[in-house]
């Protein structure tokens, strides 16, 4: 099974709509992160949680950490075509060092 | 330039050949991280380099994988005697420390 769970796997959405992406760890998280990836590109930084209760927000994209639940969300507020890609979640776990474990990733279509 | 770079973008190579893919990291960050992304086994953390100390092998998937990093900055990857379920995108990330990891455009290696 896998260590970090996403959902989910894809969406597609109106542009101008809200949507949310989860992201939950069955071990200890020490820091989550967030990535987004384009076809045939690498992985742009979005976004790293290490608290508790910790919220960031770059432009329209705002992600959550729960602490309790071991789980982060990715809320997009008024999507847009430029929004789409794939969102990527990649953790650091207690005591494993630095190396990141990524989810599946979430595939996000924007329809005009 | 700012970000971390690698080189060839594209790598095509018979099966039993042996190629090195290379990783030029953000100047002044002190960690360097090897992942591969294929389309089986998603985005896999392969090794990781931190200053001085001994490199994470812990995700390489068996010996015909190395990696060295020279004078704390450029780092190579080697896969020897390579096989098609090598096939994949070999991105390499570098971080300041333990900070925020950023990524390359990645190398797509295809085994024929």
């Amino acid at each position: 099974s896998q260590e970090l769970e996403q959902s989910p796997q894809s969406l597609i959405v109106q542009e101008g709509k809200n949507l949310t992406i989860n992201c939950t760890s069955s071990k200890t998280l020490y820091g989550l992160y967030w990535y987004k990836q384009k076809y045939g590109e690498g992985l742009i930084f979005l976004m790293m949680l290490q608290k508790g209760g910790e919220e960031k927000s770059h432009e329209k994209i705002t992600a959550k950490l729960d602490e309790k639940k071991q789980q982060s969300s990715l809320h997009i507020t008024a999507s847009q075509p430029s929004h789409a890609g794939i969102y990527l979640c990649g953790a650091e776990f207690t005591g494993g060092g630095n190396k990141l474990t990524f989810g599946t990733g979430t595939q996000l279509k924007v329809e005009l | 330039g700012a970000g971390v770079s690698q080189s060839p973008s594209n790598k095509v190579t018979e099966k039993g050949k042996d190629v090195e893919l290379r990783c030029d990291p953000i100047s002044g960050h002190t960690a360097l991280y090897w992942y591969r992304q294929s389309l089986g086994q998603g985005l896999e953390f392969l090794i990781y380099f931190q200053g001085n100390s001994a490199p994470d092998k812990s995700g390489l998937p068996s010996d015909r994988f190395s990696a060295e990093r020279t004078g704390g900055s450029v780092s190579t990857l080697t896969i020897q005697r390579t096989q098609q379920e090598d096939s994949a995108v070999y991105l390499c990330a570098s971080s300041y420390l333990t900070y925020e990891q950023f990524f390359g455009p990645g190398t797509r290696l295809t085994v024929l």
